[in-house]
């Protein structure tokens, strides 16, 4: 079983690049989140999408966009990286149906070292 | 807002020690209480959930007890092993629709 899948696994841009990390999930889960990982800060919330065709900010979602481009996929695009967003990205999906149950589904990561 | 606080580590144990990683939170209303692991190289998985006061969450040998009236979560197992060696994640998730709100994460080491 695939669940969820993130690419690229591992990046590394220069200051001004551009990017687009990926992520489909392969379970018919509604919700769909970007998290980023930063030692000592735990995981922070960039944007999520409670359902297809919506998305909101999470704490940390300056410099970042999210496209959801159907039930499966939900992309986290960097337009200008700076080397602050150097960190470790999860994609992670939810069943969630009325409420939120709080059990969410992790992909592998994505590490991007921006220059 | 909804926080967690979890014990700093890198705990080390030797294999069969008792585990401890303490979890306390702020939260209004009655959120939800979990734990995650993260294996090296791996994404989170859940490992453990309660729902309300009281309740005990258990798996693969791990437990917590949801205590309110210390707004409490404390992750125990009687006996770790090296393949326990991971971080682990203490979160919740208020009422409603909401997020999950992750503390920072607990290393812990197991050594043979």
């Amino acid at each position: 079983n695939a669940g969820v899948t993130q690419t690229p696994k591992f990046q590394v841009l220069k200051t001004g690049q551009s990017m687009t990390l990926q992520c489909a999930q392969d379970m018919n889960h509604n919700s769909m989140y970007w998290y980023r990982q930063d030692p000592g800060m735990g995981l922070r919330l960039i944007y999520y999408s409670a359902s297809e065709g919506t998305t909101d900010k999470g704490e940390v979602p300056n410099g970042y966009n999210v496209s959801r481009l159907n039930k499966r996929e939900f992309s986290l695009r960097l337009e200008s990286a700076a080397p602050s967003q150097t960190s470790v990205y999860f994609c992670a999906s939810s069943p969630v149906g009325r409420r939120n149950t709080g059990e969410l589904f992790f992909g592998e990561g994505s590490r991007l070292t921006v220059l | 807002g909804d926080s967690v606080t979890q014990m700093e580590g890198p705990v080390t144990l030797s294999e069969e020690a008792f585990l401890t990683i303490n979890c306390t939170y702020t939260a209004t209303g009655y959120p939800s209480l979990f734990w995650y692991v993260q294996y090296p190289g791996e994404g989170l998985q859940l490992l453990l959930k309660a729902t309300k006061a009281d309740d005990k969450g258990s798996n693969k040998g791990f437990e917590a007890t949801y205590r309110k009236e210390t707004t409490s979560f404390h992750l125990e197992k009687g006996s770790v092993q090296v393949s326990d060696s991971a971080v682990y994640f203490c979160a919740l998730i208020g009422s409603g629709y909401s997020t999950l709100t992750f503390g920072k994460g607990t290393m812990l080491l197991v050594s043979p």
